[in-house]
């Protein structure tokens, strides 16, 4: 089975920095990925780790430490457009189906 | 551009019925998947499939069936519709060679009264 964890709400400022987390307990782990999904939307990939250690892409930031099942999002210089939800996702290996399981997102609201 | 295609964008369905959703990509992914996303629950899988002629069951697979008689396809079909199947409803599709990112569908608002 697998379980994944991260905070339902989070509130930040704009020109801030946020930091989100995800814990996860799984077999056959195989990478872990961060979406962004804004109401109404379908989800958008925003950044991948397989290997510990941190990947950054502009304003965002993903970092994973294997041995603790720990992932965070980092965002910098909010911007209002940046509310939304950030969903974490763990993919399973080829021979679990490598499927993709969810958490259930975390909302963040930024404010002026 | 096409990615991946799902129909209808919404639906409204009396309880008993049936119907299929339509999912479609033209990526040559092999994994193709469906979720449905409630209020609060994050998304949670339905049916998953790793090529044309193989399904398996996701986290909550009762009441819904799935075939993938080609790579393009994978429709979803709600045997007979309940109120507790009213969601919001996509489907994703990514390459073998993992991890790579799933690209998802712009999804099926379905409300079952």
């Amino acid at each position: 089975g697998q379980n994944i964890d991260q905070p339902t709400e989070m509130t930040a400022t704009e020109g801030a920095i946020v930091q989100i987390n995800c814990t996860y307990q799984t077999s056959g782990f195989n990478g872990l990925f961060w979406y962004q999904q804004h109401a109404g939307e379908a989800p958008t990939f925003l950044s991948y780790n397989v290997l510990d250690g941190l990947e950054e892409k502009g304003r965002f930031s993903s970092f994973l430490s294997r041995s603790k099942g720990y992932s965070y999002l980092l965002l910098k210089e909010l911007q209002m457009k940046d509310s939304a939800s950030y969903l974490c996702a763990v993919s399973r290996v080829y021979n679990q189906g490598g499927k993709l399981i969810f958490g259930q997102g975390t909302e963040l609201s930024v404010k002026p | 551009n096409a990615g991946v295609t799902q129909t209808p964008k919404f639906q409204v369905l009396k309880t008993g019925q049936s119907m299929t959703l339509q999912c479609a990509q033209d990526m040559n992914h092999e994994y193709m998947s469906w979720y449905r996303q409630d209020p609060g629950m994050g998304l949670r899988l339905i049916h998953y499939s790793v090529g044309a002629g193989i399904t398996d069951q996701g986290e909550v697979p009762n009441g819904y069936n799935v075939s993938r008689s080609t790579t393009e396809d994978f429709p979803l079909r709600l045997l007979s519709a309940a109120p507790s199947q009213t969601s919001v409803y996509f489907c994703a599709s990514r390459a073998r060679q993992v991890p790579t990112e799933a690209f998802f569908g712009q999804g099926t608002r379905l409300t079952v009264v």
